[in-house]
């Protein structure tokens, strides 16, 4: 089955405390991507990855890291996570091309105390 | 400042006549569109999607609607059943690589 899986659905943790979320998808796709939904806010883009080794930032990048090392692979590292970084966050993949529509993954709820 | 605009947080309908959902934007340079749905604790899902070089796009049950003099588009649900009762999030890729997204519609269909 296609699928993005993103790990762990939910995590309640402390100021400071390093965290990792990972990505992994089984679709070969290109581009990766992760997004933080908020109450009123929608969706907002915080790092994107057009393949390999290639990321870029997206719309609110402060505050969080990435990287692509392998293509089904697409973690979201939170070095020093703050109250502000309390949100749902998505994984998505496609692949390449305007006109392709993204694959979102359950999402991750993280409580930053 | 918003780039990708849905006015309207929710919207209730009566099961059996037509959802309208709009969406604006304010880049002209904007070239692609997509609706997702989302529905609780899920993630959301692709819906339909309209080129700019069109202004209408058609499946199934769902049309889309592109005014780019207005730069406005509608996603229109006929009919609209209780199963479409979830968030709907219009988006735009920009430039190939990144996404915006509108705040999302809640819809309502009422049996």
């Amino acid at each position: 089955e296609a699928q993005v899986t993103q790990n762990p659905r939910y995590l309640i943790t402390v100021t400071g405390k390093k965290l990792t979320v990972t990505c992994s998808q089984n679709m070969n796709h290109e581009y990766m991507s992760w997004y933080r939904q908020d109450p009123g806010l929608g969706l907002r883009q915080i790092y994107y990855s057009m393949n390999v080794e290639v990321t870029d930032k997206g719309d609110v990048p402060e505050g969080y890291k990435v990287s692509r090392k392998e293509k089904r692979n697409f973690p979201l590292i939170l070095e020093s996570p703050s109250p502000n970084q309390t949100s749902l966050y998505f994984c998505a993949s496609r692949v390449t091309g305007d006109n392709q529509p993204q694959h979102f993954g359950d999402g991750t709820r993280l409580s930053i105390l | 400042d918003q780039q990708v605009k849905q006015n309207s947080p929710s919207l209730s309908v009566q099961e059996g006549r037509i959802s309208i959902l709009n969406c604006d934007y304010t880049n002209s340079m904007f070239d692609y569109f997509l609706w997702y749905k989302k529905y609780p604790a899920e993630g959301p899902t692709f819906l339909i999607s309209i080129s700019s070089i069109k202004d209408k796009n058609e499946d199934g049950r769902f049309t889309v609607f592109l005014n780019k003099s207005a730069k406005h588009l509608s996603l229109h649900i006929v009919p609209s059943q209780p199963g479409d009762s979830a968030v709907y999030f219009c988006a735009s890729h920009t430039g190939g690589f990144k996404t915006i997204f509108g705040a999302g519609t809640r819809l309502f269909v009422k049996a």
